[in-house]
């Protein structure tokens, strides 16, 4: 069974660092990794999309790398802002998994403070 | 505007009560989705649909129940049989086109036992 851990649970950063977040998982039969931002009480926010098939995918101060087979990915959050507070999630498409399932980790929770 | 709703918002539940989530979307997608979120953890499938009229379990389905009559609508019931229903609830939606495409979240539903 696909297991998908995201470590630490929570991070805090001053203003301006860069943010580094962690994503591994247990079955590298995967169609894609996704990363997510969810605000207090909200939705998620779909942020970046990375193929199995890719490395890397980059939009704005986002980073996010795979690496397939030792199950790991990570995003990269440039030049942190008090805005980028949130939590964030990775999760997997399976490939064997029917219809369009995902397996999500627990979230990191992110504070930038001023 | 184009996307997904949830309501209420916040839903309370006396102890052996139905109660029902709304979802609805108008992004034309043919698959939907409920989740669900307990604190400081990711999400669990509860059902899925990908066609009007069919739906299929997730990882967590008992004392939950769904309906798939129209395309744009995917209510969820929580059901007297499910103990422990305080949690967030979340919906999306999304295109099949092979399994490869995101998730487009809700706002999501708080609810809480009385």
């Amino acid at each position: 069974k696909q297991e998908v851990t995201q470590i630490p649970a929570a991070l805090s950063v001053p203003e301006g660092e860069n943010l580094v977040l962690n994503c591994s998982f247990t079955d590298s039969a995967i169609y894609n990794l996704q990363w997510f931002r969810q605000d207090p009480g909200k939705g998620l926010t779909s942020l970046l999309l990375i193929q199995s098939s890719q490395r890397e995918q980059t939009s704005g101060r986002l980073n996010a790398s795979l690496d397939k087979s030792s199950g790991r990915s990570t995003l990269y959050i440039a030049a942190s802002q008090p805005g980028d507070s949130a939590t964030y999630l990775c999760a997997v498409k399976e490939i064997k998994a029917a219809g369009n399932k995902l397996t999500f980790g627990g979230g990191t929770r992110v504070l930038v403070k001023p | 505007d184009g996307g997904i709703t949830q309501s209420p918002k916040y839903l309370f539940r006396k102890e052996g009560q139905n109660v029902t989530l709304s979802c609805e979307q108008n992004l034309n997608h043919d698959a939907m989705y409920w989740y669900r979120q307990d604190p400081g953890q990711g999400l669990r499938l509860i059902y899925y649909s990908q066609i009007v009229n069919d739906f299929q379990k997730g990882d967590i389905a008992e004392g939950y129940s769904v309906s798939r009559e129209k395309k744009e609508s995917f209510p969820l019931t929580v059901t007297s049989a499910q103990k422990n229903p305080t949690a967030f609830y979340l919906c999306a939606s999304s295109r099949l086109a092979g399994g490869q495409e995101t998730q487009y979240f809700g706002p999501g539903t708080r609810l809480l036992v009385l």
